[in-house]
């Protein structure tokens, strides 16, 4: 059965930085590209970053570019986001979520983390 | 960026009707169209990719259609469990952008 296991979200104050972590497991991780999506409180779904299954292709929103950073460890099955410069407005539900390249679609979802930049 | 732009908001509809959510794309995405349904409190899950493809597990009262710019979701038969938010996706080009949901209600 595929799992995705979001941990590492809490509150912390503007300008602060925390990282997300996803462990995989019940697929083999090394083979799938992932991606970071986040819901803020009552709002819609927000595609964040991209990283392929090597880390050889990365790709953001504008909204995070910069500040945030992709990552994964395929020994550890774990995919990793780093946030620094946190911003009120990165309140939100970070989900992991796998991408599935035959069918162009996030197929399996973590049930998310939440990030709470108040001080 | 494109553009994702779903109608209705919000709907409310009885057990055993037919619903029909549109999505329309700011430009042409070819089929590079997902449906997720998101319940509440929890994680989306995806129900149609490729605009009409039914993901393996989803009920076939659920139907995709449309290329293009112009998609449509459908439920044949509104069931009590299909209670949601309903987003559709582009996977045409980064950044992969969301429509603003539609959340179906029960009467």
């Amino acid at each position: 059965e595929v799992q995705l296991v979001e941990s590492g979200g809490g509150l912390v104050q503007p300008g602060g930085s925390l990282r997300l972590s996803c462990a995989a497991s019940g697929f083999t991780f090394s083979t799938y590209s992932m991606n970071w999506v986040r819901q803020a409180p009552g709002k819609g779904l927000e595609w964040i970053s991209y990283i392929s299954s090597t880390s050889s292709t990365i790709y953001y929103a504008d909204s995070v570019k910069g500040r945030f950073t992709i990552s994964r460890d395929n020994a550890k099955n774990s995919l990793y986001l780093q946030m620094n410069t946190l911003r009120a407005e990165d309140t939100a539900v970070y989900y992991c979520a796998r991408y599935f390249g035959s069918t162009y679609s996030l197929d399996y979802w973590g049930q998310g983390t939440l990030v709470t930049v108040s001080s | 960026d494109i553009q994702m732009t779903q109608s209705p908001s919000s709907l409310s509809a009885s057990v055993g009707d037919r619903v029909t959510i549109t999505c329309r794309a700011s430009q042409s995405i070819s089929s590079f169209l997902n449906w997720y349904q998101q319940k509440p409190g929890k994680a989306p899950k995806v129900l149609i990719y490729a605009a009409s493809s039914l993901q393996s597990g989803v009920p076939s009262r659920f139907s995709g259609s449309g290329s293009g710019t112009d998609f449509t979701l459908t439920i044949s038969s509104l069931q009590p469990e299909d209670l949601a938010t309903y987003y559709c996706q582009q996977s045409y080009s980064t950044p992969w952008t969301f429509g603003q949901g539609t959340k179906v209600e029960i009467k």
